[in-house]
């Protein structure tokens, strides 16, 4: 079945540091992949998608890139700051089928130390 | 007045009560969504309304029974639970159920105590 894996976390980073967490995933056909982000005490939020082979997902200086060659969907960020401490997950959705849902990864911890 | 609003926040419930959580979302969305989210665990989905009609469900308990009486509202009814279902429950909602790449918009959440 679907599945998308994360590198294991927590991550921690000083402010201004380079970001990546990897995500790859396994998938029959063509999915969109996205990156939630949770903040504590709160919901997830949309980060990025990107729906197609080749795209780039960006918002807020984050940055995915969408490989079908390596199937991954790997997170960037140039110099992450102290308010990106949060949680990281790494998302497919497949078109039609039974497959309205979801797939998440486990997600990541981020701590960005000033 | 943000996308997806969910009530309460929190809520701590004996093992024999029985609450409701509430789920709004004023996006014009005609998928709405349950998920449990709880420590150490990934991210469960439990039940999948798709133009009021219940399209997935999740081999969830009975104590948990869904209702969503229109598209903007979602409901999840709570009696006899367990401690073990403690955990911060999330509505969401997208475009469409089958859609794949329509994102799903995330309420905040209600974190729930069963003791």
């Amino acid at each position: 079945g679907d599945s998308v894996t994360q590198m294991e976390g927590p991550v921690t980073l000083s402010e201004e540091a380079f970001l990546t967490i990897n995500c790859t995933y396994t998938a029959t056909g063509y999915p969109s992949l996205f990156w939630y982000v949770q903040y504590p005490g709160e919901g997830l939020q949309l980060l990025l998608k990107a729906t197609k082979a080749d795209d780039k997902g960006s918002n807020k200086g984050f940055e995915a890139t969408y490989r079908k060659e390596t199937t991954s969907f790997h997170l960037e960020k140039g110099s992450v700051q102290v308010s990106d401490s949060a949680v990281y997950f790494c998302a497919l959705r497949r078109y039609g089928g039974s497959q309205g849902n979801l797939i998440f990864g486990k997600g990541t911890k981020l701590s960005v130390k000033p | 007045e943000t996308g997806v609003t969910q009530t309460p926040r929190h809520l701590v419930m004996g093992m024999t009560n029985k609450k409701s959580l509430k789920c709004e979302q004023h996006l014009g969305h005609n998928a709405m969504y349950w998920y449990k989210q709880s420590a150490k665990k990934p991210l469960e989905l439990m039940f999948v309304y798709s133009l009021e009609e219940r399209v997935e469900n999740n081999s969830v308990p009975s104590r948990f029974s869904p209702e969503c009486p229109n598209s903007s509202h979602l409901f999840l009814h709570l009696h006899t639970l367990q401690p073990e279902d403690s955990a911060l429950y999330l509505c969401a909602s997208s475009q469409d159920w089958g859609q794949g790449n329509s994102p799903l918009h995330f309420g905040n959440g209600t974190r729930l105590t069963v003791t």
